[in-house]
């Protein structure tokens, strides 16, 4: 079973700090991963995608993965108290498409004025 | 304006009662997928398709079934609904290549007694 793990949090942090959320994955075949932010009660909506080794930045998002390892992180500079929200990590076998999309369960992130 | 329909929205049904949601998207997308949503076990997908007359299995394709048809719809049916497919349902759309956005819809909360 292709699992994907995340720490369900509250992750609980400052305005203008910076947020670390993180991610592993079992399926070692894994080629694509995304990072998906959902506000309670809404769909959830793409942050970013990284399909190779290295960090990725857009804004105040970065993306790290680190396949050796089988690990994905999002760092959030500068959080914004409208950055709170669940951010679900999610990981597919197939390169450069969504495919079969496996989600972990979500780390709910906490940004307090 | 771009957008992924889902209807209904909320419905209540009784165990056995056939059932169809509706997915529709106008962005001339090829993949939509269908996921189901539970507390503590995050978001799963259903099934998926990656263009007309091609779907395949998610994680949990048990007793619902799918069709694509046309490039725009692709309806979730649950032929013999039974209480543990209470869930909140999100059907997705993308280009389907490259890691482009996935785009959710409003989500179906369904309630099956």
């Amino acid at each position: 079973q292709k699992e994907v793990e995340q720490n369900s949090g509250p992750l609980s942090v400052p305005e203008g700090a910076i947020a670390s959320l993180n991610c592993t994955y079992s399926d070692r075949g894994s080629q694509s991963f995304f990072w998906y932010r959902q506000y309670s009660g809404k769909s959830p909506e793409l942050i970013m995608f990284i399909y190779s080794n290295g960090d990725k930045e857009d804004g105040r998002f970065t993306a790290q993965l680190n396949k050796a390892s089988q690990y994905v992180s999002l760092l959030i500079r500068d959080s914004q108290p409208s950055d709170s929200a669940t951010y679900l990590c999610a990981v597919t076998n197939y390169g450069g498409s969504q495919g079969n999309l496996i989600f972990g369960k979500g780390t709910k992130l906490s940004v307090k004025p | 304006e771009a957008q992924v329909t889902q209807n209904p929205r909320y419905l209540i049904t009784v165990t056995g009662k056939k059932l169809t949601v509706t997915c529709s998207q106008n962005m001339n997308h090829e993949y939509m997928s269908w996921y189901r949503q539970d507390p503590g076990l995050g978001l799963r997908q259903i099934y998926y398709s990656m263009n007309v007359e091609v779907t395949d299995k998610g994680d949990v394709p048990e007793g619902y079934k799918v069709s694509r048809k046309e490039k725009r719809n692709f309806p979730l049916i649950l032929e013999s609904p039974s209480p543990n497919q209470t869930s909140l349902y999100f059907c997705a759309s993308s280009l389907g290549t490259s890691g482009n956005e996935q785009f959710f819809g409003p989500g179906t909360r369904l309630t099956v007694l």
